[in-house]
């Protein structure tokens, strides 16, 4: 999977349910990120870190936690607050703070509300 | 806030033909501009990016131009192939890792056999 994974691959969750979806990268990158894909509206951020143990709000955070506890992993939570939460969802990673050279994505997890 | 525009939303051209997918971004502060090529039912990978010191970038059969003035930049693909077919994003950044990276909407491209 190119050093970034996400799993599960599909995910389905019952109204009222949080579910986490995972996200771990074994290219030393400082950053991480959390994007929302829905069709025809291209990439959206959710949250973002930079470093172990902080991380910022992107432009739709509301309904979504993360937490950054180790440099590789960045668990993404989709709580019941989260009103539309179908979508497919793509971690990122970046190596350095000061310049950024592009993005490595994992492979998406695909959630569905049912 | 900061918005990148993206046109055209679908493209369709003939096995061999050029493709050209034009962006517009509004944050003046930007100064890195990758473009990512997404294959159905995969992740988004980097194809090429430029950064603001230069006005174009060249990479076997795929280029990127930019216009810092205008505020645009845009992807050439010269001889198409099948294979090229997918959808296509652009973004915009103000060049490290602590600014947000904004996404076009992206452009399904189709190369027709």
């Amino acid at each position: 999977d190119g050093g970034i994974t996400q799993s599960p691959k599909y995910l389905f969750r019952k109204e009222g349910q949080n579910v986490t979806l995972s996200c771990e990268q074994n290219l030393n990158h400082d950053a991480m990120y959390w994007y929302r894909q829905d069709p025809g509206q291209g990439l959206r951020l959710i949250y973002y870190s930079q470093i172990v143990n902080d991380f910022q709000k992107g432009d739709i955070a509301e309904g979504y936690s993360v937490s950054r506890e180790k440099k590789e992993s960045f668990p993404l939570t989709v709580t019941s607050a989260q009103k539309n939460p179908t979508a497919f969802y793509l971690c990122a990673s970046s190596i350095h703070r000061d310049v950024v050279g592009g993005y490595t994505f994992g492979s998406g997890t695909r959630l569905t509300v049912v | 806030g900061e918005n990148v525009e993206q046109h055209p939303s679908t493209l369709s051209v003939q096995e061999g033909d050029s493709a050209v997918i034009k962006c517009t971004y509004s944050d003046s502060a930007s100064n890195y501009f990758p473009w990512y090529k997404q294959e159905l039912g995969k992740r988004p990978q980097l194809i090429i990016d430029i950064r603001s010191n230069v006005g174009e970038k060249k990479d076997q059969r795929i280029a990127v131009t930019l216009n810092k003035t205008a505020k645009h930049f845009s992807l050439h693909i010269t001889e198409t192939q099948p294979e090229d077919s997918a959808v296509y994003f652009c973004a915009a950044s103000r060049g490290t890792s602590y600014d947000k990276v904004i996404f076009g909407p992206g452009t399904s491209l189709s190369v027709i056999p």
